[in-house]
């Protein structure tokens, strides 16, 4: 049974358009929920959350947590090619295993 | 420039073999990670060691082995007990409270079986 769960699973839009990415999870002892960027190889570090309601905002990339509907949310608005990529959500608890969903490929066309 | 790196980013084995799969990092990490990708599956944790010489199993150790003789480097052998080893393998490294948590990967070794 899935820990965490991504939706869409893959997701084509146009530049310019502005998309949402999706993570729920069921986890005990929940310590924070972090998103990754899977660019060809090597995942990139993109978000740590632990608090609910604070959102995260990095350029044109932001998140948010709420802890009480387990349920994250990743947006990127004016999308750029470059935002290709797998978005990947992960979960830590008491376990030194992070829980990783199965991630979303989110493709920009130009 | 600080980082990971994995060696080899291809790897062939074949039946009853066992290979070694190489990370290095020089980020003065205590913490480093092996996890393993299989397409429509999210990563899983094979081994993970906190500090030189002491090393713990993950979800799904059965088949691998590691060794931690130096900070810098975290070898993983994926063994003939391994029965599915086709897998694209991650090795990470952490520091601090959120060593577990903010991971700096490599670019990984794609292992298929001949």
């Amino acid at each position: 049974e899935d820990k965490v769960v991504q939706s869409p699973l893959s997701l084509v839009v146009h530049e310019g358009d502005t998309v949402t990415l999706n993570c729920s999870y069921e986890v005990t002892n929940f310590r924070s929920l972090l998103w990754y960027k899977q660019e060809k190889k090597a995942p990139t570090f993109l978000f740590m959350l632990t608090s609910s309601g604070i959102e995260k905002k990095s350029g044109r990339l932001s998140s948010i947590l709420d802890k009480k509907e387990l349920f994250s949310i990743l947006n990127i608005t004016a999308t750029q090619t470059g935002d290709s990529a797998v978005y990947l959500c992960a979960v830590s608890d008491s376990g030194y295993a992070l829980n990783f969903g199965k991630g979303t490929s989110l493709l920009v066309t130009p | 420039d600080g980082g990971i790196t994995q060696s080899p980013k291809y790897l062939f084995r074949k039946e009853g073999q066992n290979v070694t799969l190489s990370c290095e990092q020089n980020l003065n990490h205590d913490a480093m990670y092996w996890y393993r990708q299989d397409p429509g599956q999210g990563l899983r944790l094979i081994y993970y060691s906190q500090i030189v010489n002491d090393f713990q199993k993950g979800d799904i150790a059965e088949g691998y082995s590691v060794s931690r003789e130096k900070k810098e480097s975290f070898p993983l052998t994926v063994t003939s007990a391994q029965k599915n080893p086709t897998a694209f393998y991650l090795c990470a490294s952490g520091a601090g409270a959120a060593a577990n948590e903010k991971l700096f990967f490599g670019s990984g070794t794609q292992l298929s079986v001949l």
